[in-house]
């Protein structure tokens, strides 16, 4: 089966530095990677995701990169800001598949 | 457009007790239905999912269970809960069309503590 590793599980920043988390996944099959982002005590929720036919996605401060042939993909945040502060998951899945994988996830400490 | 509904959103229960957490979608029919857990505040565990009516899927061999008696209603059980069943209880769909990939969607959570 699929298995996803995320990098780093802690990540703390300066306020408008920028943020990158990495993820790697192992099913050269996988072809769908979103990205969620879990503030405190609340619900993931979608903010971004990929499919293996495009290299990147931007919107606005958030971009996502994925690099097929060595089965990683990226977020990176840029100019962070305290409310970015979260946890973020990535995952892989399949298309037609009703499972994701998901990675441990990464907190993201934003200082002001 | 879609809604989940989840509910309770919080219960304390002790040991021994029975447990109920239900989930309803909109504005979709034939989803696919998911019961995630998060223990320490971190990692997503899937327990169960379904892709219809009467057929659930288990991840985790564990004293909880699932059943989908309607189209778009969740729910997980337990006959006696444990204390190592805190946690976050997340339901979770996802389009059941194979053509639209993979996005999850879950609801507001539901907080257990067992005491």
């Amino acid at each position: 089966g699929e298995n996803v590793e995320q990098h780093p599980s802690t990540l703390s920043v300066q306020e408008g530095d920028s943020a990158v988390i990495k993820c790697t996944y192992s099913d050269s099959a996988s072809n769908y990677f979103p990205w969620y982002k879990q503030e405190l005590g609340k619900r993931p929720q979608l903010i971004i995701d990929i499919r293996s036919n495009v290299g990147e996605k931007k919107d606005q401060r958030i971009a996502v990169t994925l690099n097929k042939t060595a089965k990683h993909f990226s977020l990176h945040i840029t100019e962070t800001q305290p409310e970015d502060s979260a946890v973020y998951f990535c995952a892989a899945g399949r298309s037609g598949y009703s499972t994701l994988t998901f990675g441990k996830g990464t907190m993201l400490l934003v200082s002001p | 457009s879609q809604t989940i509904h989840q509910w309770p959103a919080t219960l304390v229960q002790p040991v021994g007790s029975p447990l109920s957490l239900e989930c309803t979608v909109e504005g979709t029919s034939n989803p696919n239905l998911y019961w995630y857990r998060q223990a320490a505040g971190r990692g997503l565990q899937l327990l169960f999912y379904s892709v219809g009516i009467g057929q659930i899927s288990s991840e985790v061999p564990q004293n909880l269970s699932a059943s989908r008696p309607q189209d778009r209603q969740f729910i997980l059980s337990s006959k006696k809960l444990l204390l190592s069943d805190s946690g976050f209880y997340l339901c979770a769909w996802s389009a059941g069309t194979k053509s639209s990939g993979n996005t999850i969607y879950f609801g507001e959570g539901s907080w257990l503590t067992v005491v």
